[in-house]
């Protein structure tokens, strides 16, 4: 079954809307979630990692601004696209790891299903 | 220069083909790596971890060529449903106990015809 769940699976919106995404893990707490995007044809680039607790940190080059995170909880984080332009268009993915353990040494990502958004 | 570089491909192969995808990675003092499985607007699964000794699973194998920053996976006996694209990761080894960052190739296309 899944262990990560992501919603909404696709969204369509008008330029200038705020778009939320939402990344739940389902089998086990979080602490540390990382969020991705992916545009056509290219590989996932890290966007920020997510902390719970605490503020997420950033990648160079990713508006902080512009793509809020809030981790309030060990299972939820949610990443808000705000006043979304067409070139904001991606495919946005989250993935989680678990506190330590078994997880940090295989360096497996458990990824939600993804979130496909199309701004007009 | 990428940080981690795939040949794109496409690779197209006949059923019950060997293909092989190479990866090279800038950062010597990466990690971990690992080869995952990305289908057409999906999430990417892990395939498999990739050690230094070499690792076999079913008919996929992966080495590891540290001196050289090269990894490598090799299909045999390709199956229709081996079409995806196949990317190549490299974590960073961030000490103590933070996650060290993972990066992403491009990711190779592999398309296995009958």
């Amino acid at each position: 079954g899944a262990v990560v769940s992501q919603h909404p699976s696709w969204v369509i919106c008008k330029s200038g809307t705020s778009v939320k995404i939402e990344c739940r893990s389902l089998d086990f707490q979080a602490t540390t979630m990382f969020w991705y995007r992916q545009f056509p044809k290219q590989s996932l680039m890290l966007m920020a990692t997510s902390n719970e607790g605490s503020k997420a940190t950033y990648e160079q080059g990713v508006e902080k601004d512009k793509f809020l995170i809030n981790h309030a909880s060990l299972t939820l984080s949610t990443l808000t696209v705000t006043s979304a332009h067409p070139e904001d268009s991606s495919f946005y993915i989250c993935s989680v790891t678990t506190s330590g353990g078994a997880m940090r040494n295989t360096g497996e990502l458990f990824f939600g299903e993804g979130s496909r958004l199309t701004v007009l | 220069r990428k940080e981690v570089e795939q040949d794109p491909g496409p690779f197209n192969v006949p059923e019950g083909a060997t293909v092989a995808f190479n990866c090279t990675y800038s950062n010597s003092a990466s990690q971990s790596f690992f080869w995952y499985r990305q289908d057409c607007r999906k999430e990417p699964k892990l395939l498999m971890s990739v050690y230094s000794s070499g690792n076999e699973d079913g008919r996929f194998t992966a080495q590891l060529n540290r001196a050289s920053q090269y990894i490598s996976l090799l299909i045999r006996d390709s199956k229709l449903s081996d079409s995806a694209t196949y990317l190549c990761v490299v974590r960073q080894n961030a000490g103590g106990t933070s996650y060290g960052k993972l990066t992403f190739g491009q990711g190779t296309i592999l398309t296995v015809h009958p």
